[in-house]
């Protein structure tokens, strides 16, 4: 079977610098997904990793150890527009292309 | 212009009722989706075409069927509703291969089942 475990609520302060951990139990793997999901929209692709290492987009990196079967999202300077919630998604193997996602976890940026 | 696009955005039915959902995408991708989104934000994969093939089949209830009439559409028609079907179904498409982890989701449609 596949599981994902993240955390199911961060808090964190405008301009501070949050991580959003995963671990991951899976049959296969390829890669690991985030997600973002702002409260009645869709989910948003922010990252894919499918090595070990961090991966930066702007504000916004993620890392994978697939040894550790472990990866984060990390947020820096946050604004008020990143509360949201944020999702760890397993790709596995197989050429599906089927995401496994984690329960989420929701960011609440404080002023 | 959307990207992927599912209507109705919101369903409110009776229980005993059947409906359906349909989804276009104009990204020229080969694999569609369907997930749920339950009232706890668990999203979970129901049915996945290629190429108006079905390729997953999360043992979802057969009340749920699946139709892609091409590689641009996905219909999902849900038979005899139960309450609890009431969640957010997302279509999501994305280029196939190779995987890139990354999907491109609809705006959703808010099924609330009564």
């Amino acid at each position: 079977g596949q599981s994902l475990e993240q955390p199911s609520e961060v808090t964190a302060v405008e301009g501070a610098i949050v991580q959003i951990n995963c671990t991951y139990q899976t049959s296969g793997f390829y890669g690991l997904s985030w997600y973002q999901q702002h409260d009645g929209g869709a989910p948003t692709f922010l990252s894919y990793n499918a090595l070990d290492g961090l991966e930066e987009t702007g504000r916004f990196s993620s890392f994978l150890s697939r040894s550790d079967s472990y990866g984060y999202l990390l947020l820096q300077e946050l604004q008020m527009k990143d509360s949201a919630s944020y999702f760890c998604a397993v790709l596995g193997s197989g050429n599906t292309g089927k995401l496994i996602f984690g329960q989420g976890t929701t960011l609440q940026v404080k002023p | 212009d959307t990207a992927v696009s599912q209507t109705p955005k919101y369903l409110v039915t009776q229980m005993g009722n059947d409906k359906s959902i349909k989804c276009e995408q104009n990204l020229g991708h080969d694999t569609m989706y369907w997930y749920k989104q339950d009232s706890k934000k668990f999203l979970k994969i129901m049915f996945s075409y290629n190429n108006k093939e079905l390729i997953i089949n999360e043992t979802v209830p057969n009340r749920f069927s699946p139709k892609s009439p091409d590689k641009a559409h996905l219909n999902l028609h849900i038979n005899s509703l139960e309450l609890g079907d009431s969640a957010v179904y997302f279509c999501a498409s994305s280029p196939g291969s190779p995987n890139t982890g990354e999907l491109f989701f609809g705006e959703g449609s808010r099924l609330t089942v009564l």
